[in-house]
């Protein structure tokens, strides 16, 4: 299996735009699709990035998802930020029969 | 609309067996490329992916607990069940069981987990 690493933690300042990254430790990030959970303190998790760069409805477009090949890794980006983004955000992928999280990344809006 | 709801209990002692139901609604579980997987995050910790059933009724374990693990699940009462044998305390974590969907395997609804604590 792979692994997936992401930052322990990132900070912007509401308004401005973040990026996560989440980097794949074998195999092209391309194989299989990657997506991104938020989890809120004292809460489940949620999803606001599927297949890479798929919205579920009702999560709103300042979240995108990308891929970049050169690095092997996802990224997702938060435009406009506001003070109900903070939360961890984990990106999560699958190889054969195996879902693969990555360790989450704690964002903070100050 | 779909729901999942975790419930078991919330204490156990090392070694022992533990048994945890998800109960489902809004969707069936037959219903071709759906499946239901348990995911657990320890206390201020990583979130791990633990085991799915698949509509087929099909079954896949991590590989590293794969011997400990294992799900079922009640169709007449929508429900997915996840043995955990020999807990110890290093199992204590918040289990939440998800709807997954399609062959990139979407997680689109979550339950709101339930804590376990591992303790003598």
């Amino acid at each position: 299996n792979f692994m997936l690493t992401q930052p322990h933690s990132v900070s912007e300042s509401p308004g401005k735009t973040v990026t996560i990254s989440c980097t794949r430790s074998s195999g092209s990030i391309v194989s299989n699709y990657v997506q991104w959970h938020q989890q809120r303190p004292g809460s489940a998790p949620t999803t606001v990035i599927y297949e890479d760069n798929q919205r579920p409805s009702g999560v709103p477009d300042r979240f995108s998802g990308s891929i970049d090949t050169s690095s092997n890794s996802a990224s997702l980006t938060i435009s406009g930020l506001k003070t109900e983004d903070e939360a961890d955000y984990y990106c999560q992928s699958y190889d054969s029969n195996n879902q693969i999280f990555g360790g989450g990344t704690k964002l903070t809006v100050l | 609309q779909v729901t999942l709801r975790e419930s078991g209990p919330a204490l156990v002692k090392p070694t022992q067996t533990l048994t945890l139901t998800c109960t489902f609604s809004g969707f069936s579980l037959s219903t071709s490329g759906m499946s239901v997987s348990w995911i657990r995050q320890p206390p201020g910790k990583a979130l791990e992916w633990l085991a799915r059933i698949n509509w087929n009724y099909n079954k896949y374990y991590n590989t590293s607990l794969k011997a400990r693990l294992t799900i079922s699940e009640d169709t007449s009462e929508n429900q997915v069940i996840l043995t955990m044998t020999n807990m110890d305390p290093v199992d204590t974590a918040t289990y939440f069981c998800a709807r997954v969907r399609g062959s990139s395997y979407v997680f689109d609804s979550w339950g709101q987990g339930t804590l376990v604590t591992v303790s003598s």
